[in-house]
């Protein structure tokens, strides 16, 4: 079974509008780490927002969110008032913890949702 | 802080021959990562380092893959006997040993081999 889902290939959306990327994952660790990444055409890896399966609140960095259901094992990544450099592949990933043998701190990544932002 | 760098950006190499990346990580990141990413997939992990022990090797990681990190700053990546397969892009990354959990990459090593 994938430990990371993202079910949405590809989207376009609207300038200004709120987007939401899904994510959901699979463990059976009550400590995890969950983090979203976003990939422009030139490659890098730039760290988006990070949320930690105990806490208590959703993680908000600037316009990017995480709407963390916990029960529904889901982490979907919201970004508000979308902007032409938002186009780009978008990862969510998470680290385990050392009960599922996830010691290492090397995250597993899902496929990615390529998102366009159209003017 | 100029960022987790990586060397050289491109390589192009025949099959069959030996080929190394450098990783420079954020300066005092004790931790240090390695991934490969291919086409239309997410980055997966390959090896990690704390200081200079590697602590972790994942089965993607073969015999022809060696990883170091001699004095817990830089560290290569060697790929013996480079198959074609063997064609992604290699992505370091690095990251604090406490406190803040995110992994910060470099801009990653694109390999083609022929």
């Amino acid at each position: 079974a994938q430990k990371i889902t993202q079910t949405q290939p590809g989207m376009f959306v609207q300038e200004k509008e709120a987007v939401t990327l899904d994510c959901t994952y699979d463990t059976s660790d009550p400590s995890y780490g969950l983090f979203w990444y976003k990939q422009p055409s030139s490659g890098e890896m730039i760290f988006l927002i990070y949320q930690g399966s105990y806490d208590q609140q959703n993680a908000t960095e600037g316009r990017y969110s995480l709407n963390f259901q916990k029960a529904r094992k889901s982490a979907n990544l919201v970004i508000s008032a979308s902007q032409l450099g938002d186009s780009a592949m978008y990862f969510c990933a998470m680290r385990e913890g050392r009960y599922s043998g996830g010691g290492a701190d090397g995250l597993t990544f899902g496929k990615g949702t390529h998102l366009i932002i159209q003017p | 802080d100029t960022g987790v760098s990586q060397d050289p950006r491109h390589k192009i190499t025949k099959r069959g021959q030996n080929v190394t990346f450098r990783c420079d990580p954020i300066s005092e990141h004790n931790r240090l990562y390695w991934y490969r990413q291919t086409l239309g997939q997410g980055p997966e992990f390959l090896t990690y380092f704390q200081n200079e022990a590697q602590l972790e090797k994942s089965r993607l990681l073969s015999d022809r893959f060696s990883a170091e990190r001699p004095k817990g700053s830089f560290s290569t990546l060697e790929i013996q006997r480079t198959e074609q397969g063997d064609s992604a892009m290699y992505l370091c990354a690095s990251s604090e040993l406490a406190g803040v959990p995110e992994q910060y990459f470099g801009p990653g090593t694109r390999l083609t081999v022929t």
